[in-house]
């Protein structure tokens, strides 16, 4: 299994804190990316890293922002948690901008609940 | 319309049954990813294709690229086949689009 691990696993906190989740990979891949996922939709694309301090936006940025000091790292802040970002998010690795055309390796997510 | 459609939604099953998930898209696409995401939550690659038929195991996807369709279909199913199971398609540009999974539930 490839070596991504996401922390925290599950949080609950209230409308109007920040957040930050974090992703950490071992693979030494250049490209990582955030998702969330919610019932009834596939999985959209939040932000997305190209390399250390190389960051885009996705579909459904707003709201969001990211930070890759590392190339292990890419962390995901909330920074105002609203109820409607309450979701499960996944972070993702790859190893070339190929992203349709290479798997990607997901960490197990981070359940996020926002009251 | 979403641009990716899976069918159906839910599926149960028996144990042993043949399993077929569909995969409609309505963009052209370069190749079409599946992928498995068990009930704790961890998303696994399955197959990445872009014509014909792969097979591993008892897991065979297929794709019509002319009838913008995908297949995934599972023989002689097991409990432990209970996932959701996800079409993801590759624009040109390599761009995902993902489908917003199919909930499969094997029963003994």
């Amino acid at each position: 299994d490839a070596g991504i691990t996401q922390s925290p696993r599950h949080k609950v906190t209230e409308t109007g804190t920040p957040v930050t989740l974090r992703c950490h990979q071992t693979e030494n891949h250049r490209y990582m990316y955030w998702y969330r996922q919610d019932p009834g939709h596939g999985l959209r694309l939040i932000h997305y890293s190209y390399g250390v301090k190389d960051t885009d936006k996705g579909e459904v940025s707003d709201g969001y922002s990211v930070s890759r000091s590392k190339t292990e790292d890419f962390l995901l802040t909330l920074e105002s948690a609203t109820s409607s970002q309450t979701s499960v998010y996944f972070c993702a690795i790859s190893e070339s901008w190929l992203q349709g055309r290479q798997p990607q390796h997901f960490g197990d997510g981070t359940r996020l609940s926002i009251l | 319309k979403n641009e990716v459609e899976q069918s159906p939604q839910n599926l149960t099953a028996q144990e042993g049954e043949f399993i077929t998930i569909n995969c409609s898209y309505s963009v052209g696409i370069s190749a079409l990813h599946w992928l498995q995401q068990h009930p704790g939550g961890g998303i696994v690659s399955l197959f990445m294709l872009s014509s014909g038929k792969k097979k591993h195991g008892r897991l065979i996807a297929t794709i019509n690229i002319q009838e913008k369709h995908s297949s995934l279909h599972i023989t002689a199913s097991h409990p432990r086949d209970s996932a959701v199971y996800i079409c993801a398609v590759v624009r040109s540009n390599y761009q995902l689009i993902w489908g917003a999974g199919t909930k499969l539930i094997i029963k003994p």
